[in-house]
């Protein structure tokens, strides 16, 4: 089955420094790769997602970027923001199916003022 | 307001009491799974359903029940509960239509087993 590998699993920056998470897959069938953002309490909400037809995508401050040679995919934040603190999940797609998500563990990141 | 919304949010129960979380999302999703939290693990998915009367098993399917008798509903049974199914599970749903496979997420229901 698939298998997803995030890291860092804490990180934290100075406002407005930039932050990268990457993670790692192991099915190459695997075609859909999102990322959510979960505040303390709160439930898991999608960021930002990527097919695999694409190698870059970005909205705002926020973009994820995709290899799909080597299997691995990032999230790239810039100009952090307090509000950016959360921990950050990125998941991918089993067999193919963008329902059947396997998750990372998580990236605790924290914005530092 | 579209929304998935889970009951009870908190509970507190022993060891080989049944109970049933209830899941309900009011957009008319064909999909909704269940996952459990846990801390360095991610989220882990428990069952999935497809559809009404259509369910399968995810990733850690063991001490846990489902089932899917109406589309807005998916509640998760555990008919023996253990402690190391403590845990916080959410429900999520998501449309079946190409291109739109943002599952919602529920509020989630943290779940302590004496």
């Amino acid at each position: 089955g698939e298998n997803v590998e995030q890291h860092p699993s804490t990180l934290s920056v100075q406002e407005g420094d930039s932050a990268v998470i990457k993670c790692t897959y192991s099915d190459s069938a695997s075609n859909y790769f999102p990322w959510y953002k979960q505040e303390l309490g709160k439930r898991p909400q999608l960021i930002i997602d990527i097919r695999s037809n694409v190698g870059e995508k970005k909205d705002q401050r926020i973009a994820v970027t995709l290899n799909k040679t080597a299997k691995h995919f990032s999230l790239h934040i810039t100009e952090t923001q307090p509000e950016d603190s959360a921990v950050y999940f990125c998941a991918a797609s089993r067999g193919g199916s963008a329902r059947q998500l396997t998750f990372g563990s998580g990236t605790q990141l924290t914005v530092l003022p | 307001e579209a929304q998935v919304t889970q009951n009870p949010r908190y509970l507190i129960t022993v060891t080989g009491k049944k109970l049933t979380v209830t899941c309900s999302q009011n957009m008319n999703h064909e999909y909704m799974s269940w996952y459990r939290q846990d801390p360095g693990l991610g989220l882990r998915q428990i069952y999935y359903s497809m559809n009404v009367e259509v369910t399968d098993k995810g990733d850690v399917p063991e001490g846990y029940k489902v089932s899917r008798k109406e589309k807005r509903n998916f509640p998760l049974i555990l008919e023996s509960p253990s402690p190391n199914q403590t845990s916080l599970y959410f429900c999520a749903s998501s449309d079946l239509a190409p291109g739109t496979d943002t599952q919602y997420f529920g509020p989630g229901t943290r779940l302590t087993v004496l």
